[in-house]
């Protein structure tokens, strides 16, 4: 089993459309969890951090439910803007604490 | 967050040549990693870069392979030696400050060895 696994998409979606990605871990023992986002040649950055008790930034939320090692993304109000590749990430514990471990990516492309 | 400049931004090179992709960051930080992201792949980390010691790397990269240096708290390099076209690849340095914080990214260094 991979260590973060999500559904490459693509998720081809209209403007305005809410969409939804999801990620799991294997090792239940990570610390500290992630969104990024990727835009075609360029280099990941930062979306927001994800809490065991969800957190929201504006159109994003994000969900963690450790029991079940799982991550979710929710976007609503789709914009043209969002159209790139979605990343989770997980930290590692121990020898590998500062380890971001990297999920394939989630390609979302938001239509007119 | 901390600024990176990562150089070069590309480069296409012979086999059997060696390429060293550097990483300046704006603020001391304590945390600095080198990424490697192979055409549609996700990333994967090479090594963490140690101030004023030899770098930890992960399993299946070697310091032979590439060296890393760290003389100080703002700049690191990553060589890429006798390159191979497997090396083809995007180049990332990332740093961080706290664990409890994701990790900001340099713009990559796009490598093609012919």
């Amino acid at each position: 089993r991979k260590e973060v696994e999500q559904d490459p998409g693509p998720f081809n979606v209209p403007e305005g459309a809410t969409v939804a990605f999801n990620c799991t871990y294997s090792n239940s023992a990570s610390q500290s969890f992630f969104w990024y986002r990727q835009d075609c040649r360029k280099e990941p950055k930062l979306l927001m951090s994800v809490y065991s008790s969800g957190n929201e930034d504006g159109r994003f939320t994000a969900q963690l439910n450790r029991a079940s090692q799982y991550i979710s993304l929710l976007i609503r109000d789709s914009k043209l803007s969002d159209s790139a590749t979605y990343l989770c990430v997980v930290r590692g514990r121990g020898g590998s604490q500062g380890n971001l471990i990297f999920g394939k990516g989630t390609k979302l492309s938001v239509k007119p | 967050s901390a600024v990176i400049s990562q150089k070069p931004s590309r480069d296409i090179c012979q086999r059997g040549t060696s390429l060293t992709i550097q990483c300046q960051v704006d603020s001391q930080v304590t945390m600095m990693f080198w990424y490697r992201q192979q055409p549609g792949q996700s990333l994967t980390l090479i090594a963490t870069a140690n101030q004023g010691s030899e770098a930890t790397y992960e399993s299946g990269f070697v310091i032979d392979k590439f060296p890393i240096s760290r003389p100080n708290l703002t700049f690191s390099t990553l060589t890429v030696s006798n390159m191979s076209p497997e090396d083809s690849s995007i180049y990332l340095c990332s740093v961080g400050s706290d664990l409890s914080y994701g990790y900001t990214f340099g713009s990559g260094t796009r490598l093609t060895v012919v």
